[in-house]
């Protein structure tokens, strides 16, 4: 079964450092485009970047970019979200997806296969 | 960035009705342009790719078309499963943008 299972809910102070993860399993993981996604509470969806794993081709959204880094490590099939200060405002839901396609040149493509979600909490 | 305007942002529709939702790009995108489902607590669900095309195991009653940069998501004979939030995403210049959501209540 292909599948993304995504690391646990985490509840965070302003300023600390975080890194979620999302495992890809039952397909060829580092070629295939994995993105993630925010889900702020009760707003829309955000596209906040993708990662081509297997030579850690990265696209950020501006309004993401410095402010995350996504990578990956395909020897353990796993995509990362960190963080090195969080905010409050950070607060939400953040899934990763896979592409439908396969290949580095299918990067205008869809997000087919979604991880379960990790929502994160940032509160003093 | 391209911005996806969605419209209606809420619909209210009773079971075995007709809806559509529309998505208008801010400037053309080659219909790289997809429609997902999303219900509360869960995960999106990938509805339709490339404008038109229906992923595998999506139910007929779903079908989308494209007529230049805008593009509309038509559900026939709405099953209570339907009632969802819809968002459109285009997928053709970096930032890969959504749309702001529809949500699909009961009537």
């Amino acid at each position: 079964e292909v599948q993304l299972v995504q690391s646990g809910a985490e509840v965070k102070k302003p300023g600390e450092s975080l890194k979620i993860s999302c495992k890809g399993s039952g397909y060829s993981f580092s070629t295939y485009w994995i993105g993630w996604v925010r889900h702020m509470p009760g707003k829309g969806l955000e596209w906040m970047g993708i990662i081509y794993p297997d030579d850690s081709d990265t696209r950020y959204s501006p309004s993401f970019q410095g402010q995350v880094t996504i990578s990956a490590d395909k020897s353990i099939s796993t995509a990362y979200l960190q963080w090195s200060s969080l905010k409050a405002s950070d607060t939400a839901m953040y899934y990763c997806a896979r592409h439908r396609s396969r290949y580095s040149s299918s990067f205008k493509d869809a997000f087919h296969i979604w991880g379960q979600g990790t929502m994160v909490t940032v509160s003093s | 960035d391209i911005q996806m305007t969605q419209s209606p942002s809420s619909v209210s529709a009773s079971v075995g009705d007709r809806v559509t939702i529309t998505c208008r790009a801010s400037q053309g995108i080659n219909n790289w342009l997809a429609w997902y489902q999303q219900k509360p607590g869960e995960a999106p669900k990938l509805l339709i790719y490339a404008a038109s095309s229906l992923q595998s195991g999506v139910p007929s009653r779903f079908s989308g078309s494209a007529s230049g940069t805008d593009f509309t998501l038509t559900i026939t004979s709405l099953q209570p499963e339907d009632f969802a939030t819809y968002y459109c995403q285009q997928a053709n210049t970096f930032p890969f943008t959504f749309g702001q959501g529809t949500r699909l209540e009961i009537k």
